[in-house]
């Protein structure tokens, strides 16, 4: 198994709009809708904010939303705000009851 | 308020076993909606699924780690362990408890607040 694969780092200026790609293969992101989506700032615990490729937790903005396309998972940022600058990681089911993470992207808002 | 902590260790020696202890407070662990796992992250680095359990003691773990993890639970004190052998540097990480979303989900939505622990003789 390989860690999917994720631009190191992304930016955007305040109000707009980025997406953070997360690309896998046909065993893993392409064969199961269950891609989840992290946020971490730095020194604190991850932060789930989208599961199952789309879904939202309770009391997860909006402005972030997940989709998925053959083996490449995304996920959007819409009204990019200052403290949406964090580190993202992608985690999809890679099959016989396993998982992977990504390498990470690091979002700077501008 | 549902709570994980994890404890143990914060310096082992290489070639030792690592043994951590994750405990959840604020409800039960027996709770058939959920799975619980621990994920670490070295330092500066990504995180790293090391594997899973549920309550009845069935467990899943990262094949690249299989050979030397063993995570159990203990449904009366509410806790889960990890136990990770033959230690080096590169276990040398953030070590985090989390609680997963069970019915295949395979996505966290409560963590500990991590344990730092670092192999150095």
């Amino acid at each position: 198994q390989s860690a999917l694969t994720q631009p190191a780092s992304v930016s955007g200026s305040p109000g707009q709009s980025i997406t953070i790609s997360c690309t896998g293969t046909s065993s893993d992101v392409g064969n199961y809708n269950l891609v989840s989506w992290y946020q971490q700032h730095p020194g604190k615990v991850p932060k789930l904010l989208i599961y199952e490729v789309s879904k939202w937790p309770s009391g997860v903005s909006n402005r972030f939303s997940g989709s998925k396309s053959g083996n490449t998972a995304s996920l959007t940022i819409s009204g990019l705000q200052a403290e949406d600058e964090a580190e993202y990681y992608c985690c999809s089911y890679g099959g016989s009851n396993t998982l992977i993470f990504g390498g990470g992207t690091k979002l700077t808002v501008l | 308020q549902l709570q994980l902590q994890e404890s143990g260790p914060g310096l082992v020696k290489p070639s030792e076993t690592l043994s951590l202890t994750c405990t959840l407070s604020g409800g039960s662990i027996s709770n058939r909606s959920y799975w619980w796992a621990w994920i670490r992250q070295p330092p500066g680095k990504g995180l790293e699924w090391i594997g899973s359990i549920f309550y009845s003691g069935t467990t899943y773990y990262n094949p690249s780690l299989k050979s030397r993890v063993s995570i159990s639970v203990d449904t009366s004190r509410s806790q889960f362990s990890l136990e990770l052998s033959s230690l080096t540097a590169a276990d040398t990480a953030m070590y985090y408890c989390a609680r997963q979303i069970g019915g295949g989900s395979w996505s966290f939505d409560l963590w500990g607040r991590g344990t730092l622990v670092t192999v150095s003789s």
